[in-house]
């Protein structure tokens, strides 16, 4: 299996534009995370799917934050406008049912300027 | 859900050392997962621990749950350069819960 896969890898984007970052979850995990990492803050969750429904949003820090997930093997999460102190790394992790284990992906480091 | 809250904060060892790292959560939980994050990477599971294990051990991970005084400690033994890492605890219920981190022990191991 190819793991949990983020895409794109690097973004850096002006203040002001969308950004859209995207995941694909492992075959068969019906669980999926969205986080955030920064220095200051850590690792916080924003939001996660359980059967491609989102179970808790309240991680997501302004309506600017928008999440999707179209279908067991896709999700994105945007963000419209975008401002600097959006910069950070974003994760996606996909679990199983029964949470014993997380797979994360390699995380998408976002820049906006 | 809760989140594990890791000490010490940080952590710097020699190779070759022993590394201890703690953990404690405020409620009763169903099993306790520790984690790795390498800088820049994505986290990595390393180990679980159920609720009625003492201990558990993986290559040179020992970890031990303590659920009377609602802790866990993961020694890493004969540390490596390659060790040098974040580490994460999560305390989980199980089922459909969210997953939450807290800050971690960063941990340096001097060559």
């Amino acid at each position: 299996d190819a793991g949990v896969i983020q895409s794109p890898r690097h973004e850096v984007t002006e203040m002001g534009q969308e950004v859209t970052l995207r995941c694909k979850p492992i075959s068969g995990h019906n669980s999926l995370f969205w986080y955030r990492q920064t220095m200051m803050r850590g690792l916080e969750l924003l939001i996660y799917f359980n059967n491609n429904v989102p179970i808790d949003d309240s991680g997501m820090p302004e309506d600017r934050f928008s999440a999707k997930m179209p279908n067991a093997s896709f999700s994105t999460l945007k963000i419209q406008p975008s401002e600097p102190r959006d910069s950070a790394v974003y994760f996606c992790a996909s679990s199983s049912p029964d949470r014993l284990k997380l797979f994360f992906g390699s995380g998408t480091q976002l820049s906006v300027l | 859900s809760q989140q594990g809250e890791e000490d010490p904060q940080a952590l710097s060892i020699q190779e070759g050392e022993n590394a201890t790292m703690n953990c404690s959560y405020k409620t009763s939980i169903n099993n306790l997962q520790w984690y790795r994050q390498n800088s820049g990477r994505g986290l990595v599971h390393l180990i679980l621990i159920r609720s009625n294990e003492r201990e558990k051990h993986s290559g040179r991970l020992r970890v031990t749950l303590d659920t009377s005084k609602k802790s866990s400690s993961l020694l890493i033994t004969a540390s490596r350069a390659a060790d040098t890492a974040s580490y994460f605890c999560v305390p989980t219920q199980g089922g459909s819960e969210k997953l939450v981190f807290g800050k971690g022990t960063k941990l340096t191991v001097n060559p």
